[in-house]
């Protein structure tokens, strides 16, 4: 199995600030990892899929990047409404896509 | 476009079943990859099983093989997830999502809060 470890496990920012998030895989998954956005009482949504593409209405402050086993998800300037948990997902063996533990961005 | 609404919040007993339903809306169920994944209050989330269009199979998370079993009813456009002899550690919300482009969820679930107590 694939393990994917999320730093830092909580990120504390202002709004305006760039936040940066990272996503380790313990292989490589070439470019098959997603970033998905929850907040509290709701289901995740897809925001990043492939590395670095956006999902469908995701808007341009949130970018991936990365490839084997490192990625980033950069938020170039937080507005309120990103303040939530972050997770990566790899589908690189497939069947048998992880999840990462996540990464809290909360108001600092 | 799709959407997905789930059935309300279950409290079953030890060693009891659960079925969730997940109904689609703005698509048809054949036109859909549908996976089911859950998340432990305070916890992450955890892939237990979905539709592989690529086999024409459902298959399992290895965890869950033997205790989960997802069905489809293309008549009403609703799949299901049953989990049979639940333990305490089952207690989670539990998610129907599409799959979409060979592994990524999208859309998903209200959800499904389903508490395991004695």
């Amino acid at each position: 199995e694939i393990v994917l470890t999320q730093s830092p496990a909580t990120l504390s920012l202002s709004p305006g600030e760039r936040a940066t998030l990272s996503c380790r895989a313990s292989q490589s998954v070439s470019s098959y990892l997603a970033w998905y956005q929850q907040k509290p009482g709701q289901a995740p949504r897809l925001l990043i899929y492939d590395a670095s593409n956006r999902a469908t209405g995701i808007p341009a402050r949130f970018s991936g990047s990365g490839s084997g086993t490192d990625f980033t998800l950069t938020i170039s300037s937080l507005e309120p409404e990103d303040f939530a948990v972050y997770y990566c997902q790899q589908r690189s063996n497939w069947p048998g896509p992880t999840f990462g533990p996540g990464t809290k961005v909360d108001i600092k | 476009q799709v959407q997905l609404v789930q059935s309300g919040a279950e409290v079953k007993k030890p060693g009891a079943s659960v079925k969730v339903s997940c109904k689609v809306s703005g698509y048809t169920l054949t036109e859909l990859s549908m996976h089911w994944v859950r998340q432990a209050p305070g916890k992450g989330l955890e892939w237990m099983g979905g539709f592989d269009p690529e086999d024409g199979e459902t298959i399992y998370a290895q965890k869950f093989q033997g205790r989960v079993t997802m069905t489809e009813d293309t008549s009403t456009d609703t799949a299901y997830m049953e989990l049979s002899s639940l333990r305490s550690e089952d207690t989670a919300v539990y998610y129907c999502a599409t799959g979409v482009a060979g592994g990524w969820f999208d859309p998903w679930g209200q959800g499904t809060l389903v508490t395991v107590s004695s």
